[in-house]
């Protein structure tokens, strides 16, 4: 299947930094890719879909101009958490959809501990 | 009612057993299935991937779509520990946010 990748795997900052996350789709292009957060033992959550080269559509709840999302090219999408607090810590997760998959395929994650 | 239910589990077999993991949707409108298998602290895996109805195998895995009823299910055969992690169903399509179930909760016991 599809490899996707995500850097770093997992990163520790102090409140009120900001992190880059980086999703990059290794052998496809990804004209669509999705960024979810998961708490432990619960579900997948939704946080914004991006297009390639267009501005990315948050879910209700999230905010944009906290959470960054960039899709410049078709193999990489970022996530910028900017001025990070302990409640922002979690796993986030990118997804990448590409043809010819016409399905999704996930990155590792990236575990933000924010102190 | 959820557009996709999945019962959470946990499901507890012994290791050669057959799996069946199963979701119901509620959306006709859809034409793609997916079944990812996640591991704790890992992003989930494709394992299979269904358009319409019908049946798919990949090895010891069997995907079976009946649209009809709405009604997904995933099938393990002769199960590994290995295979212990959570088991999402998903629907799409996939240029679309997935419509995910909650996950079932897996573990295969030696």
């Amino acid at each position: 299947g599809a490899v996707v990748s995500q850097h770093p795997s997992w990163v520790i900052c102090k409140s009120g930094t900001s992190v880059k996350i980086e999703c990059r789709s290794l052998d496809f292009q990804a004209t669509t890719m999705f960024w979810y957060r998961q708490f432990p033992k619960q579900s997948l959550m939704l946080m914004a879909t991006s297009n390639e080269g267009s501005k990315a559509t948050y879910e209700q709840g999230v905010e944009k101009d906290k959470f960054l999302i960039n899709h410049a090219s078709l193999t990489l999408s970022t996530l910028t958490v900017t001025s990070a607090h302990p409640e922002d810590s979690s796993f986030y997760i990118c997804s990448a959809y590409g043809t010819p998959s016409n399905t999704q395929y996930f990155g590792p994650g990236t575990r933000l501990t924010v102190l | 009612q959820k557009e996709v239910e999945q019962d959470p589990g946990p499901l507890s077999v012994p290791e050669g057993a057959i799996v069946s993991l199963n979701c119901t949707y509620s959306n006709s409108a859809f034409q793609y299935f997916m079944w990812y298998r996640q591991y704790s602290r890992k992003g989930p895996e494709l394992l299979m991937y269904t358009y319409s109805s019908g049946n798919k195998e990949d090895g010891r895995f069997t995907a079976q779509v009946d649209k009809s009823s709405k009604y997904i299910s995933l099938f393990i055969r002769d199960s590994q520990p290995s295979d212990s992690a959570t088991y999402l169903c998903a629907i799409g399509p996939g240029n679309t946010p997935l419509v995910f179930g909650k996950g079932t909760r897996l573990s295969v016991i030696a």
